[in-house]
């Protein structure tokens, strides 16, 4: 059972235009909630991330809004350039635990 | 020190042969992992390591065999692989409780079985 679902699959946005990325969550006791940027060939990289107490964080062009009452929380990619272009993973993580669960991925492409 | 260093790069065996990942990271993390990820897949998690023991094995075959000599350094045992073992293999660390709970990925072993 997918742990955290992500959408959409895949994203074309035109250059200086938003991206945006979904991930939605049904265990209560996730209380961690990182975003993973993914280039062809290497290791994820950590991009943002939130805790529940917060609904949004902003880091520079990204950031992650939260919705804790949906259960929902997404990344904004403001100003989207062609160096974004890569595959994009939301997680979530137990504060009890070590294991972190993965969405499906959303491979960006950013045009320009 | 904010990485997480993985050998080799790449790696090409046969079903017969036996070899080993590495993995070392030195900031001070106790927990560490080994994750496999397939083409536009997510990373599906192998094994975890909680002060050098093993705390999550996720079903995994006999033929990947972890190991953690020391809070710095993790391995990964290969022998009898299947083609459909080829992967990228992705070793990742974080600081089990306190504060912060970032995950640091390496950049990855390719493994190709043939």
């Amino acid at each position: 059972q997918q742990q955290v679902k992500q959408s959409p699959q895949s994203l074309i946005v035109q250059k200086g235009g938003i991206s945006i990325i979904n991930c939605a969550y049904e265990n209560t006791a996730f209380d961690y909630f990182p975003w993973y940027q993914q280039f062809p060939g290497k290791g994820p990289a950590l991009l943002i991330a939130i805790r529940p107490d917060v609904s949004e964080k902003k880091e520079g062009r990204f950031t992650i809004s939260f919705n804790k009452s949906a259960k929902q929380f997404s990344l904004h990619i403001m100003d989207s350039q062609p160096g974004d272009s890569a595959t994009y993973f939301c997680a979530a993580r137990r504060s009890t635990g070590n294991q972190f669960y993965f969405g499906t991925g959303t491979s960006l492409t950013v045009i320009p | 020190d904010t990485e997480v260093t993985q050998t080799p790069k790449h790696l090409v065996m046969g079903m017969t042969n036996k070899k080993s990942l590495k993995c070392e990271q030195h900031m001070g993390h106790r927990a560490m992992y080994w994750y496999k990820q397939k083409a536009k897949k997510p990373p599906e998690l192998m094994f975890v390591y909680s002060y050098e023991k093993l705390s999550i094995n996720e079903s995994v075959p006999s033929r990947f065999s972890p190991e953690c000599p020391n809070s710095s350094l993790l391995n990964l045992h290969l022998h009898a692989l299947q083609p459909e073992d080829s992967a990228l293999y992705l070793c990742a660390s974080s600081l089990r409780g306190g504060f912060s709970n970032e995950q640091f990925f390496g950049p990855g072993t390719r493994l190709t079985v043939l």
